[in-house]
């Protein structure tokens, strides 16, 4: 399966900042999809991030707030914006692995205060 | 509107038993469901997928059903160790792309 490097493992961020977290990939994938994981609660998809085409969004999640870059196949990054308490949470990026299964990231721990 | 239930309680097994998870979804009509394994601090770890059309499914210790009229999958651990205490996440997909959509997710706790 893929193996994926998530930098930085955690952060601690002033209110206000923006946060970018890196997702490295270490083979070609079409789609990369990002995810948040507040405490205590399951995974909510954020946005799906194709190469060479605009990241899709789900409802909730707006590309002001959580702007997406995807350069190559390889790599990915997701930028939390104007940061505050509400952004603390576990963010994941995430591949599909030949059909079968998910690979995700080690997560990202933000905390903003 | 579409709804994945897993149990929220932390479920508490003896070493030996058979743990049993449970993932229940409404106004879902998935093509696939997967399980994971999730360590605190840690990303989540595929386990197992099963389609639609498959009833059952083994790998080593694990054991998945899917019943499409029921709409749910039942997780099967034999032969329970305290390393596979963790919190367990069951995840739809196929309706829209390759999106996944994960329940709550289950601790379950294995006592030596």
């Amino acid at each position: 399966s893929a193996v994926i490097s998530q930098k930085p493992s955690r952060d601690i961020c002033q209110r206000g900042t923006s946060l970018t977290i890196q997702c490295q990939v270490d083979s070609q994938v079409t789609m990369m999809f990002w995810y948040r994981q507040q405490p205590g609660q399951s995974l909510t998809l954020i946005a799906t991030a194709n190469q060479g085409s605009e990241a899709t969004y789900e409802s909730g999640f707006v590309i002001d707030k959580f702007p997406i870059s995807r350069p190559n196949l390889t790599f990915s990054t997701l930028t939390v914006s104007n940061m505050s308490p509400e952004d603390s949470s576990i963010y994941l990026c995430s591949v599909e692995h030949n059909g079968d299964g998910y690979t995700f990231g080690s997560g990202t721990r933000l905390t903003v205060v | 509107s579409q709804k994945i239930e897993q149990n929220s309680e932390a479920l508490n097994i003896q070493e030996g038993k058979t743990a049993t998870l449970t993932c229940n979804y409404t106004n879902y009509s998935p093509a696939y469901l997967q399980w994971y394994r999730q360590d605190p601090g840690r990303g989540p770890v595929f386990l197992l997928l099963i389609r639609e059309n498959e009833k059952e499914k083994r790998k080593e210790r694990l054991k998945v059903t899917f019943d499409t009229t029921l709409k749910q999958s039942l997780f099967h651990i034999t032969a329970s160790q305290p390393a596979d205490s963790a919190t367990y996440l069951c995840a739809l997909g196929g309706n829209a792309g390759n999106m996944l959509t994960f329940g709550g997710g289950t601790r379950l706790m294995v006592k030596p």
